[in-house]
């Protein structure tokens, strides 16, 4: 069974250019988590979707910073007119149905912005 | 709003010394989940606490829920150099997500 899967594992982006990263939850995993990590600090909390909705995205900026998990395909995180500040490491998670569900983590986006 | 706090933020060790790591949270929790970040890799999960007053067992790993459902303690006995890493505990919200704490970077000098 294939774990949580993201893509790009690295990705570099010019200042004002589009970044989107992809994650691929575990198979029978409904609920998508997204997580941004700077360097030496924890784990902040984004965005929790299910398919084809977005549960809570209170921890998400509210401009240039989106989430979509549609019914088919990956769930995609799209960060518009990057800037030096958005350098960090894109964590995804999934969970199977039902609350209190562990999280499995995908390796991670860790983007970087010239 | 919920915050979950963890302290010490940074931990030495000497290889075969024991680790403890505290986790605060400010409200009552209905359970609480530690994982585990290597350097350079992804949180991995470790064990779920759900009753008040638990503790579990993880071969060296020992896992306490407080009385309160407030507070919780990861302790580790004689560490070795496969337990580098930051170890993160995490609470659930009304909305089903979890807030992670500010974790807990481990080192074990051998």
């Amino acid at each position: 069974n294939a774990g949580v899967m993201q893509n790009p594992r690295h990705l570099v982006r010019r200042r004002g250019q589009e970044a989107r990263l992809r994650c691929s939850p575990m198979k029978g995993h409904s609920h998508v988590y997204w997580y941004r990590q700077l360097p030496e600090e924890g784990l902040k909390f984004m965005v929790y979707l299910q398919k084809e909705n977005i549960i809570d995205e209170s921890g998400m900026p509210k401009e240039r910073f989106s989430a979509e998990f549609p019914k088919e395909g990956p769930s995609i995180l799209r960060i518009q007119q990057v800037v030096r500040g958005d350098s960090a490491a894109y964590f995804c998670a999934s969970s199977p149905p039902g609350s209190n569900q562990p999280q499995h983590f995908g390796d991670g986006t860790r983007l970087s912005i010239l | 709003g919920q915050q979950v706090m963890q302290i010490p933020q940074y931990q030495h060790v000497q290889e075969g010394e024991d680790f403890t790591t505290y986790c605060n949270s400010s409200t009552t929790l209905s359970n609480i989940q530690w994982y585990k970040q290597r350097p350079g890799g992804h949180p991995v999960f470790l064990i779920q606490l759900v009753k008040s007053g638990e503790v579990k067992k993880q071969k060296r790993l020992t896992f306490q829920f407080g009385e309160a459902k407030k507070n919780s303690s990861l302790h580790i006995t004689a560490t070795q150099t496969t337990d580098v890493g930051t170890y993160f505990c995490a609470g659930p919200n009304t909305g089903n997500q979890f807030y992670f704490g500010t974790g807990t970077s481990l080192t074990v000098i051998p």
